[in-house]
Formats: structure tokens, sequence, C-alpha cells
């Protein structure tokens, strides 16, 4: 079973700042099964990143992914007010299906 | 647009046996371009893939939930619907229905219900 891993637990900063988030796995991963996913309170996760790297319809260009293996990074460039939420990883593996990271939390500084 | 919807009860008793059904509006569950999902949320905690269904009837299931998961899918309600027996509270959470993309060369789910609290108590 691949576990995902995400660092930092919470991130703090001010509107306009860079955020980078990690996802880690515990074993490789394919880029194509690595996707990102934005949750505000009350509302269902929102597709961000897919294919460790493409936006999804409608996201913003501030959004970026990169990675490969078992190191993912999701970027905000400049972070607007609506961008502080929780942010989750999630892998796909033929055997074991779908896993989510853990999250990380992004508020205001 | 293409919409899910949970329903269902929002309190289930220990032991007993939780059934939620996803209905697809806007759309066709019998499209063979979509698994139907099931994903879980417990309060304040991260999200949980439980399992997903293809038109044709066939599943795949969280392992370390399979031995009480059932996912089915009635094309002619245009609905699917998860069985997850013998709950305990560690059950309790928001359960979303969920769409991924199939067959395909990315997996992720592309779009979510709002997502319905159970909760398992006496």
């Amino acid at each position: 079973e691949i576990v995902l891993t995400q660092s930092p637990g919470t991130l703090s900063l001010s509107p306009g700042e860079r955020a980078t988030l990690s996802c880690r796995a515990s074993q490789s991963v394919s880029s194509s099964y690595l996707a990102w996913y934005q949750q505000k309170p009350g509302q269902a996760p929102r597709l961000l990143i897919y294919g460790a790297s493409s936006r999804a319809t409608g996201i913003p260009d501030r959004f970026s992914g990169s990675g490969s293996g078992t190191d993912f990074t999701l970027t905000i460039s400049r972070l607007e007010p609506e961008d502080f939420a929780v942010y989750y990883c999630q892998q796909y593996g033929s055997s074991t299906g779908f896993t989510f990271g853990p999250g990380t939390k992004v508020d205001i500084k | 647009q293409v919409q899910l919807q949970e329903s269902g009860p929002g309190l289930v008793k220990p032991s007993e046996t939780l059934s939620l059904t996803c209905t697809v509006s806007g759309g066709s569950v019998s499209s063979g371009s979509y698994y139907w999902s099931w994903i879980r949320q417990p309060p304040g905690k991260g999200l949980e893939w439980i399992g997903y269904i293809y038109y044709s009837g066939s599943t795949n299931y969280n392992p370390s939930l399979k031995s009480r998961v059932t996912i089915s899918v009635d094309t002619s309600k245009n609905q699917f619907s998860l069985k997850l027996s013998s709950v305990t509270a560690a059950d309790t959470a928001v359960y979303y229905c969920a769409r991924a993309r199939a067959p395909s060369r990315y997996w992720y789910f592309d779009l979510w219900g709002r997502g319905t609290l159970v909760t398992v108590s006496s």
C-alpha cells in the first residue's frame, strides 16, 4: 500500500505570498495518477491538478503542480483570499485503488 | 451540467447497515466514460476512498473496508448506491459520491456531490 505524507500540516501565510505544499509517497507513483484537491469548510473537495501538473478546467494559473516519483509539489504563486483552505493530494494504485494524503491547511497569517 | 446528489438516513444505529444513494442528474450513470465512487470524511479528518462501480457492475473496493462494503448501480433510476454493514461510531462521516473518468490515462475525481453526514449512534 502506498502512503501519502503531506507537509507542512499547516502553512500560515499572508495574501500575495507564495505557497509551496509537499506530497511525498512511500513508493514511486505514476505522475499520471497524482492529483490535488482544494477543500473549504462545509464544501466538497474541488479538483485543482491532475496528472501531477495539468490544471483542471477553470482553475486559475496561479495554481501549478510538479514532481515525479515520490515527491510532488503544489504551488500557489500568489495567494488570494479565497485560496485559504485545506489541500489534499491523491494517488491511484491498480491493486489498492485511491489514496489521499492527510492534507495541508493553508491559513491566514 | 451533470450533478450528483447523495441521499439516505442521517442516523444509523451501531451494528446496522448504512445505506446511501447517489442520484446522477444531467448525465447518465450508464455512460462508459466514468467510474462512480463513494468517498467519506470523518468530522475534522481527511478523505477516505470507499470504492467505485462501473456501469457494467464491476467494482473495486478499498481493501480496508472491502468485507463490509457493497456498491451497486441502478441504470433505470440513474443512481448508484452504497451499503456499509456492521457500522460503528468510527463510520460516522460525511459521505460523498463522486465520479472518476474511465478508461483513462489519468485517475482523479472531477465531480463531487455536496456530501451527506451520517452519524452512527444508538
